[in-house]
């Protein structure tokens, strides 16, 4: 069975300063991974995904993600961060013989000016 | 491309009325889902369309919920009768296949039940 975990409800960062955002998963499979982020009021928008090659994503707005297979780990990083980049962040998994995708609880990034 | 259009986005009813929520996936796309917002439940997938017909039901929370695929331009969620618990932002999310397809979502349907 998939599972998806995120294993903080939130987390703050100031203005500049790096920031990481965690997601550990469980596949019987080859592992599809996806970063989603929600801005108050909308819906889920696409980050970025792992499908298979580099460990190291890029996707929108700056932010990336490291593949670790060995601790089953995914967590999105960005370098420096920006107060827009505060909102509710989704980590979700999908087994590569499945068809639907399993999404963690969400973690909710508060960037302080 | 206008995106994954659902509508309406807001409805408030009272207990024991029809609800019915309705959606348009990105041309294209062969996969429909519905999933439910809340703070206590987080992200809850109810149901999921491959070209029209749907394949996996079993978030659904009971027979009061309904879910059709008419054609691949549109979709209904529908809540008959609805309850105060019901009270939910509804997604609608479709995507261009399975495996490695990320999902495009809806701006959603916030729907109050007093």
């Amino acid at each position: 069975a998939q599972s998806v975990a995120q294993p903080e409800d939130q987390v703050n960062v100031a203005e500049g300063n790096p920031l990481t955002v965690k997601c550990t998963y469980s596949v019987s499979g080859n592992p599809y991974l996806f970063w989603y982020v929600q801005y108050p009021n909308r819906g889920l928008q696409f980050l970025l995904k792992y499908i298979t090659g580099d460990n190291l994503v890029k996707g929108s707005y700056g932010f990336e993600a490291e593949f670790n297979k060995s601790q089953t780990s995914f967590h999105l990083k960005k370098p420096s961060a920006l107060v827009s980049d505060s909102a509710l962040y989704f980590c979700a998994v999908r087994d590569s013989s499945a068809s639907k995708i399993i999404f963690g609880s969400g973690t909710r990034l508060s960037i302080r000016p | 491309d206008a995106g994954v259009i659902q509508s309406p986005r807001h409805e408030v009813t009272e207990m024991g009325q029809e609800v019915t929520l309705r959606c348009k996936p990105i041309s294209g796309h062969d996969y429909l889902f519905w999933y439910r917002q809340t703070m206590m439940r987080g992200l809850e997938l109810l149901i999921y369309f491959n070209n029209n017909v749907p394949i996996d039901d079993s978030g659904m929370p009971e027979d009061r919920f309904s879910a059709k695929m008419p054609n691949a331009s549109f979709s209904t969620l529908k809540i008959q009768p609805s309850e105060p618990r019901d009270s939910a932002v509804y997604f609608c999310a479709s995507s261009r296949g399975a495996g490695s397809y990320e999902q495009y979502f809806g701006p959603g349907t916030r729907l109050t039940v007093t």
